[in-house]
């Protein structure tokens, strides 16, 4: 079964600093994506990675960034967090860029206060 | 603008009854359709699929319908069980791509016993 985790459940962090998410993948998939999800908006792609060291920005990339240094890990990093990224952040991975092969981590709530 | 919109946040369906949620999209050059499972404090799961090139599209209880001319899909669960409760996102793809999937808000199915 294809795994993808998520350090950090729960956040809470202060407006201002800097957070990083962590995503690892244990089946040695080639792509990997970071998605917020809130009400009523469903899932919105922020950054999408497509091999080591390669990104690319999703819908709504502005006030983030992301790191790709191993093939396995991606990170996502609010550089300076506001209250509005306080969000539900969703990892995934997939083998091929086919949509029907995502696979998803079980999510990080970031509350920003 | 949403390009993908499930306008039913909720749906409760007895036991052993259909369930049936709904999903309409604006851009007709969506080629893949696809539906998620999320159960609380897991990430989503891929349910069911369809291609442009069919209107239907069954997997045991499940079916996906679609209506290119409305835009609209739909996904059939008969019959209903409690373990489907869940909340279901609807996506949309161009030429079948995981890294151009756009999702609606999605739906909370409560199945009572």
């Amino acid at each position: 079964d294809v795994k993808v985790t998520q350090s950090s459940r729960y956040l809470v962090k202060r407006t201002g600093e800097k957070v990083f998410l962590e995503c690892v993948q244990d089946m040695d998939h080639e792509n990997m994506f970071w998605y917020r999800q809130d009400p009523g908006l469903g899932l919105r792609l922020i950054y999408f990675s497509y091999d080591v060291k390669m990104k690319e920005k999703g819908d709504i990339p502005e006030g983030y960034s992301v790191s790709r240094e191993k093939k396995e890990r991606f990170s996502l990093i609010l550089e300076s967090a506001s209250t509005n990224q306080t969000s539900m952040y969703l990892c995934a991975s997939s083998g091929d860029r086919v949509a029907n092969t995502i696979y998803f981590g079980e999510g990080s709530w970031l509350t920003v206060v | 603008d949403q390009q993908v919109k499930q306008n039913s946040p909720s749906l409760s369906v007895q036991e052993g009854r259909i369930s049936i949620l709904n999903c309409d999209y604006t851009n007709s050059m969506f080629d893949y359709f696809l539906w998620y499972k999320k159960y609380p404090a897991e990430g989503p799961t891929f349910l069911i699929s369809i291609s442009s090139i069919k209107d239907k599209n069954e997997d045991g209880r499940f079916t996906v319908f679609l209506n290119k001319s409305a835009k609209h899909l739909s996904l059939h669960i008969v019959p209903s069980q409690p373990g489907d409760s869940a909340v279901y996102f609807c996506a949309a793809s161009l030429s079948g791509s995981a890294r151009q999937l756009t999702f609606g808000s999605g739906t909370q199915l409560t199945v009572l016993p």
